[in-house]
């Protein structure tokens, strides 16, 4: 069966300093990868979608970065943190085409305050 | 886009009750929908879906009512449980890309369960 893990669960970080979220899935292979921000009592904001090794797209735009390095790696990237990067981040996978529509499947997140 | 700078709508139910909740989407080519449910500090979790082709599908205690003429999906959670309080969001795939599906989040209801 698929996995996705994230980590850390939790990550407080002074302003200015650099930040990196990991994000891996098992289980399948050439999984559509992205990375949400939710703010506190918010919906869920896409920051970045990936269809395959190198290739990102960035819907908004921001003080973070995406990679992925490996089929089944997403990492989320700042230099340099600000206040406003504060949130919820959530990554996601979802089937590529060719499978059915079973919608995405989110890892359980990581809460970042920057102090 | 999507409504992440909107506070999350509330709802409160008495534990026994049912709890309808309602989402309105965007986009009449959408062809299948998911309720995801957040607990907090948790990623969302998939409770239920529906295709374009159904108005109605069951799974235990929910039900998912699909009424394409006004672009409306409801949720509904017969007996809700302490265990229902949380965030619900509505997935709508907004496209079918070469690569894969992409959907596009509600805002969310937050469901508080009143024992």
């Amino acid at each position: 069966s698929q996995t996705i893990h994230q980590w850390p669960a939790t990550l407080v970080q002074p302003v200015g300093s650099p930040l990196s979220l990991e994000c891996t899935v098992e289980g399948t292979s050439n999984p559509n990868l992205y990375w949400y921000r939710q703010a506190a009592g918010r919906g869920l904001q896409l920051l970045f979608y990936s269809v395959g090794i190198g290739q990102i797209s960035s819907e908004v735009p921001q003080n973070l970065s995406a990679s992925r390095p490996q089929d089944r790696q997403f990492i989320l990237s700042s230099k340099k943190l600000l206040l406003s990067d504060s949130g919820f981040y959530l990554c996601a996978w979802s089937a590529p085409r060719g499978y059915a529509n079973y919608g995405y499947t989110f890892g359980s997140g990581t809460r970042l305050t920057v102090v | 886009g999507e409504n992440v700078g909107l506070h999350l709508p509330t709802l409160s139910v008495q534990e026994g009750d049912n709890s309808i909740i309602n989402c309105a989407y965007s986009n009449s080519a959408s062809d299948y929908f998911i309720w995801y449910k957040q607990e907090s500090g948790k990623g969302p979790q998939f409770i239920i879906d529906i295709r374009s082709n159904m108005d109605k599908r069951q799974g235990q205690r929910v039900t998912v009512l699909l009424n394409k003429t006004v672009k409306h999906l409801s949720l509904q959670i017969a007996a809700t449980q302490p265990g229902d309080s949380a965030v619900y969001f509505c997935a709508e795939n907004m496209k079918t890309t070469n690569t894969g599906n992409q959907f596009y989040f509600g805002t969310g209801t937050s469901l508080t369960v009143i024992p």
